[in-house]
């Protein structure tokens, strides 16, 4: 497997403008996150799915944030409308069993809003 | 809100030293604890995971120990080497199956 494999690697947008990014979990894996990393917060968690559903969205900052994943091999994190203070880079995890189990990594990918 | 705290910050040691950090966490809210090294430019890279107190995971010259009843766990590296000089996260799992980071230690070994 390739692993976890997010798209695009980078973004830049300018405020306003609807953003979408994309993962593809590992084959079989029953979990899915988004996880959002800054300076000020670290490395924090917006949202998961269990087996497509939506677990836990409380990390979501605000409604411009929304999440879908329509099958098992692929999930989106939408920003509509971004703003500069969502600059920041968005990373997809996908593990086998939850919190008791590894978490694998996609390469995150890098967002500028100007 | 669920402190998951790290320390050092930071640390800039010798090769061939060895070193340790700490993660401490409530101890009322544990179900998992996991170690994770992430290298510039890169993604996090799982280390361990723990489940029990008492537990102690070693990989290669790193090695973890885990005291539940006092909320903590400790992360160790023997012989330091530059390719060891990374961000080792620590995160916890509470039981609701997502994790919540620390702020990590920031390791750089020098030649």
């Amino acid at each position: 497997d390739a692993g976890v494999i997010q798209s695009p690697r980078h973004e830049v947008t300018e405020m306003g403008q609807e953003v979408t990014l994309r993962c593809k979990p590992i084959s079989g894996h029953d979990y899915l996150f988004w996880y959002r990393q800054t300076m000020m917060r670290g490395l924090e968690l917006l949202i998961y799915f269990n087996n497509n559903v939506p677990i836990d969205d409380s990390g979501m900052p605000e409604d411009r944030f929304s999440a879908k994943m329509p099958n098992a091999s692929f999930s989106t994190l939408k920003i509509q409308p971004s703003e500069p203070r969502d600059s920041a880079v968005y990373f997809c995890a996908s593990s086998l069993g939850g919190g008791n189990t590894e978490a694998f990594f996609g390469q995150g990918t890098r967002l500028t809003v100007v | 809100i669920l402190n998951v705290e790290q320390s050092p910050q930071s640390l800039h040691v010798q090769e061939g030293d060895s070193t340790n950090f700490t993660c401490s966490f409530p101890s009322s809210n544990f179900y998992a604890l996991h170690w994770y090294r992430w290298e510039t430019a890169k993604s996090p890279e799982a280390l361990f995971v723990m489940t029990l107190n008492g537990d102690e995971k070693k990989k290669g010259r790193i090695s973890a120990t885990l005291n539940t009843k006092e909320g903590y766990s400790y992360l160790y590296i023997k012989g330091s080497q530059p390719e060891d000089s990374a961000t080792y996260l620590c995160a916890l799992d509470t039981g609701r199956r997502a994790l919540t980071f620390g702020s990590g230690t920031r390791l750089q070994v020098q030649p």
